[in-house]
């Protein structure tokens, strides 16, 4: 199964400033995505990071204020940029390895943000 | 993707079957049944999934309803840590839509 790491594990950030987390993961993966999970909710999807191209966007999040990255098919990294308070959330990297094979979607343990 | 309804919150004593339903009436014919679950402070967990024949791996056990409209995990003995938040996910074998799950807390 992926083990897939994130740094940092948290942070506290000024408001107006932008963080960017990354995502490793220890195998080749076909798919890669990025959720939001706000205090005491479930995970939103923000996006699926795509090796190569643009990250494909959920409705209500848009590439200037959460730009995505994928070089290659093991990392992946995750902007959020101009943060307010509005922004503190676990951010949490996903992949799944092959969808037509296995399903099974792995994550990492999160960024935990607080924007002050 | 089709929408899922979940309880809010369960009790289940330690040593006992946990029983976690899911309605998914608008699942369509291509789209499976995944469960996940989050225990505090820690990333989701794969723990079973499937399209229409009941599932059994060393987790749980998945028992899908003949028309497909509902679902059953059942955790056969139940651990303190299986104290997590459940989610039953419908959909194909790309992105997770997270609904908002069912708290099972599991008591001595």
């Amino acid at each position: 199964s992926a083990v897939i790491s994130q740094k940092p594990s948290r942070d506290i950030c000024q408001r107006g400033t932008s963080l960017t987390i990354q995502c490793q993961v220890d195998s080749q993966v076909t798919m890669m995505f990025w959720y939001r999970q706000q205090p005491g909710q479930s995970l939103t999807l923000i996006a699926t990071a795509n090796q190569g191209s643009e990250a494909t966007y959920e409705s209500g999040f848009v590439i200037d204020k959460f730009p995505i990255s994928r070089p290659n098919l093991t990392f992946s990294t995750l902007t959020v940029s101009n943060m307010s308070p509005e922004d503190s959330s676990i951010y949490l990297c996903s992949a799944i390895e092959a969808p037509q094979v296995n399903t099974e979607a792995f994550f990492g343990q999160g960024t935990r943000l607080t924007v002050v | 993707d089709a929408k899922t309804t979940q309880p809010t919150s369960m009790d289940c004593a330690e040593g006992r079957a946990a029983n976690l339903p899911c309605n998914h009436s608008t699942i369509s014919g291509n789209e499976y049944v995944y469960w996940y679950r989050q225990i505090h402070s820690q990333g989701p967990q794969y723990i079973i999934h499937g399209l229409k024949n009941n599932e059994t791996n060393e987790m749980a056990s998945l028992i899908i309803t003949e028309d497909r409209k509902s679902s059953t995990l059942i955790l056969p003995h139940a651990t303190l840590r299986d104290t997590a938040v459940y989610y039953c996910i419908v959909g194909v074998t790309d992105k997770l839509i997270f609904g908002t799950g069912t708290r099972l807390q599991v008591f001595p």
